[in-house]
């Protein structure tokens, strides 16, 4: 089936630098990746939709300047968190979607996720 | 505003019973429910899907009904197996990205 690669899987790193995720899809294209972050017991939040060629779509209230997001290939986007800060510790999860199957209503497949923790 | 709300962050069952998790919405523009299973440290994993023009969607032992006048869907799982023990998302789409609830530690006894 589908697989969507994300690495780091965790990482930590000192306040006011900045770390790289990076979401692959490994057998499949995906024009749109999603950038999800999850706060402990607390529900996926989508942070942006990250689009192939073209500027990311940011959800209100997430800093674009913050979450740099690239999406370079049909099989990989970037999410950078800079100038990281205590706050951003959270579990970052990326998603993406086969582009060869039909419209929205197919299922998003994720990645493992990345455990950020700033210090 | 919560859209989508998963109102039990827990449940317990006994293996071979039937788990049942809830999932309310608010926005009629949903038309695309998903269910998504995650252990913990990976990410979520697709577990079924169920359209708005059909009100059940059967796969093995996992069941999804839908009540859109209720604006509510259901995952009915049996029998219950240990392995079963994970958060369940549910997860709804009007457009291209998906909002998700809560989720749902269930947790299967044996």
């Amino acid at each position: 089936g589908a697989v969507v690669s994300q690495h780091p899987s965790r990482v930590i790193c000192k306040s006011g630098t900045s770390v790289k995720i990076e979401c692959r899809s490994l057998d499949f294209q995906a024009t749109t990746m999603f950038w999800y972050r999850q706060f402990p017991k607390q529900s996926l939040m989508l942070m942006a939709t990250s689009n192939e060629g073209s500027k990311a779509t940011y959800e209100q209230g997430v800093e674009k300047d913050k979450f740099l997001i690239n999406h370079a290939s049909l099989t990989l986007s970037t999410l950078t968190v800079t100038s990281a800060h205590p706050e951003d510790s959270s579990f970052y999860i990326c998603s993406a979607r086969d582009n060869t199957l039909n419209s929205y209503n197919s299922p998003l497949h994720f990645g493992n996720g990345t455990r950020l923790t700033v210090t | 505003d919560q859209q989508v709300k998963q109102n039990s962050p827990s449940l317990s069952v006994q293996e071979g019973r039937i788990s049942i998790l809830n999932c309310d919405y608010t926005n009629s523009m949903f038309d695309y429910f998903l269910w998504y299973k995650k252990y913990p440290a990976e990410g979520p994993t697709f577990l079924i899907s169920i359209s708005s023009i059909k009100d059940k969607n059967e796969d093995g032992r996992f069941t999804v009904f839908l009540n859109k006048s209720a604006k509510h869907l259901s995952l009915h799982i049996v029998p219950s197996q240990p392995g079963d023990s994970a958060v369940y998302f549910c997860a709804a789409s009007g457009g291209t990205a998906l909002i998700f609830g809560k989720g749902t530690t269930l947790s299967v006894s044996s």
